[in-house]
């Protein structure tokens, strides 16, 4: 597609339960990154990787929080065990390269109840 | 690791310049330093990116010191629609990892 997708839009879950997250980057892309956002806060560095590599998980907040991106295209973030305190917008981002402005998709508003 | 500071916010009104300048005292030698926009509940959108001296393309110019240690995001004769939250951003680089940290960025509002 032209830009970055994400799915799904909007995600409520119980607290307890696993979700997992998507993202479509811009075809060609090398590099992707998962960002977390609250209300009113600037986007929070999760992670990111260059292909299939994970090069730094440094900003996942606990071992509840993994992801992959097994082919160098679509990752998924998933969540396991979700809490209310993992409510938040969650952004992914693709890259030509790590030098290169990111290009950011719609998000996932997630609302663990 | 490289961090960036902005003010907190702005204000002006529609048809003045504004000019936001971000602090990167630690930034390194290969770093570029990059601005974004967001509107509220959408994502970041690129700006304009630099290395040294000025650049400037069709929506804001990008000035940067001969030092490096700061720049400055000026946006001409703005608009209502420019009311949004500016990041500045530099590559972190450590070792082979290349996160890319938001600050807290700066609130703009155009008024009338």
């Amino acid at each position: 597609g032209a830009g970055v997708s994400q799915s799904p839009r909007y995600k409520v879950t119980k607290r307890g339960q696993d979700v997992a997250l998507r993202c479509d980057p811009i075809s060609g892309h090398v590099s992707l990154y998962w960002y977390r956002q609250a209300l009113g806060q600037g986007p929070e560095f999760l992670t990111y990787f260059n292909y299939e590599a994970q090069q730094d998980k440094s900003g996942l907040p606990n071992d509840r929080f993994s992801a992959e991106r097994p082919e160098g295209s679509i990752s998924t973030l998933t969540i396991q065990r979700t809490e209310q305190r993992d409510s938040a917008m969650y952004r992914c981002a693709s890259s030509r390269q790590g030098d290169s402005p990111l290009h950011f998709g719609n998000g996932t508003r997630l609302t663990v109840t | 690791l490289a961090k960036t500071t902005q003010p907190i916010s702005m204000d002006s009104y529609e048809g003045q310049e504004v000019n936001i300048t971000c602090s990167h005292n630690n930034i390194a030698t290969n770093d570029y330093i990059t601005w974004y926009q967001q509107f509220p509940s959408q994502g970041p959108r690129f700006i304009i990116q630099g290395y040294k001296t000025k650049v400037t393309n069709e929506v804001a110019s990008l000035f940067i010191p001969a030092d490096r240690k700061s720049s400055t995001l000026s946006l001409p004769r703005v608009s209502l629609s420019d009311t949004a939250v500016y990041y500045c951003l530099v590559g972190d680089r450590l070792e082979s990892s290349y996160k890319l940290i938001f600050g807290s960025g700066t609130r703009l509002l155009v008024r009338p």
